[in-house]
């Protein structure tokens, strides 16, 4: 069975700081594992993903994040938050890699102060 | 390429009623889901469709909840009766295939429910 712990259900930056989202995972087999953006009255969309392969993962708008196997974390960082980059974030991780059955976390809400 | 297509976007009805969710994949996406997204918590995998075949429903309440998607396109979620607990928003996502790892989801806006 899998399961996702974010740490921090609201975290507040100023623009123009670093952004660090905590992702902890638990997982029976090797995980996969992906961060999800949600913005206002909208759906996820996929910011990234770790599946095999190089452990620190680029994704879209700068974000970025590292697999730390012994640490059991994913967590997500942007080098330097902007007002866009307000919105709900989601971490997820999947056991299967035949079967994307995606189990989330909570969430952390990022707001981003002038 | 148009995205994942749902309907109502909002939806308000009293307890014990019933109440049913439309949701168009993208097109050629063999693989479709239900999430339950209940506020201050993360989306919650009620059902997947691979075509028109049930893959995992595991976690639908199958007192009160159904879902379908007889052609393998569109799906339809309903609800009846409904519960106070059902207040959520309910997304759909569809991919390509078998929806593996390297086939993202693609979300759609969601139908936010509230019960009275």
């Amino acid at each position: 069975a899998q399961s996702v712990t974010q740490l921090g259900s609201h975290v507040s930056v100023s623009e123009g700081a670093l952004v660090l989202l905590r992702c902890n995972y638990s997982s029976s087999v090797p995980p996969y594992l992906f961060w999800y953006v949600q913005y206002p009255n909208q759906g996820l969309q996929l910011l990234l993903k770790y599946t095999t392969g190089a452990t620190l993962v680029k994704g879209i708008n700068g974000f970025e994040a590292e697999f730390k196997k012994s640490e059991t974390s994913f967590h997500l960082t942007k080098p330097s938050a902007h007002m866009s980059d307000a919105a709900e974030y989601f971490c997820a991780v999947s056991g299967l890699q035949g079967a994307q059955k995606l189990v989330f976390g909570q969430g952390t809400r990022l707001t981003i102060n002038p | 390429e148009a995205g994942v297509a749902q309907s109502p976007r909002y939806k308000i009805i009293e307890k014990r009623q019933s109440v049913a969710f439309w949701c168009n994949p993208i097109s050629g996406h063999a693989t479709l889901y239900w999430y339950q997204q209940i506020l201050g918590q993360g989306p919650k995998l009620l059902i997947q469709f691979q075509n028109n075949g049930v893959v995992d429903d595991s976690q639908l309440p199958k007192d009160r909840f159904s879902a379908e998607r007889l052609k393998g396109v569109d799906s339809t979620l309903k609800i009846q009766p409904a519960k106070l607990e059902d207040s959520a928003v309910y997304l759909c996502a569809s991919s390509l295939g078998s929806g593996g790892v390297n086939q993202p989801q693609h979300f759609g806006d969601g139908t936010r429910l509230s019960i009275l």
